[in-house]
């Protein structure tokens, strides 16, 4: 099956600055790559998705790239603000099914 | 708006009981989902069902099973609670466009 690797576990930035976090999959087969952010105590929640069929998807200060050949997505959060402040879930949907495995999360923290 | 509601927020039990955590979706989602949240170990899928009475075993499914009547309910059982099921329970459920939709979590304390 799928395995995804998300990396770094916490990471800590001053706001205003950039932050990036990386996630590896196995699956090659895997075509949909979906990013959730967890805010203590509430439910994970979409923010960005990237198909297979794309490079790289923004929308406002949230970029993911995808690299195929070397299987690795990156999530990219630009001009951070504290609320940014939460853990993050990539996760791979492996042979394009409907099941999806996550990585195990990394913790940001914006420092103000 | 897509709505993933569970039937608790908190729970505590003790070893041995039996033990229902319910989830409703209200958006005629064919995929539920259920999975269980531990610190360090990311969101782990317990079982998943793609239509009504069908189930597939997810990556840890010792010790769980789970029910599927209705389209819009999908029921995780814990048919003898131990004290290592202590955790959060997630349930998701999503279209046939890949997008899962979690509920608020199930909080379950194992006495």
């Amino acid at each position: 099956g799928e395995n995804v690797e998300q990396h770094p576990s916490t990471l800590s930035v001053q706001e205003g600055d950039s932050a990036v976090i990386k996630c590896t999959y196995s699956d090659s087969a895997s075509n949909y790559f979906p990013w959730y952010k967890q805010e203590l105590g509430k439910r994970p929640q979409l923010i960005i998705d990237i198909r297979s069929n794309v490079g790289e998807k923004k929308d406002q200060r949230i970029a993911v790239t995808l690299n195929k050949t070397a299987k690795h997505f990156s999530l990219h959060i630009t001009e951070t603000q504290p609320e940014d402040s939460a853990v993050y879930f990539c996760a791979g949907n492996g042979a394009g099914s409907y099941q999806l495995t996550f990585g195990k999360g990394t913790k940001l923290s914006v420092i103000p | 708006d897509v709505k993933v509601t569970q039937s608790s927020r908190y729970l505590v039990k003790r070893t041995g009981e039996k033990v229902f955590l319910e989830c409703v979706q209200d958006m005629d989602h064919e995929n539920m989902f259920w999975y269980r949240q531990d610190p360090g170990l990311g969101l782990r899928l317990i079982y998943f069902s793609y239509d009504v009475k069908m189930k597939e075993k997810g990556d840890i499914p010792e010790g769980y099973s789970v029910s599927r009547e209705k389209k819009e309910r999908f029921s995780l059982i814990l048919e003898s609670a131990s004290t290592n099921q202590t955790s959060m329970y997630l349930c998701a459920s999503s279209s046939l466009t890949d997008t899962q939709y979690f509920g608020p979590g199930t909080r379950l304390t194992v006495l």
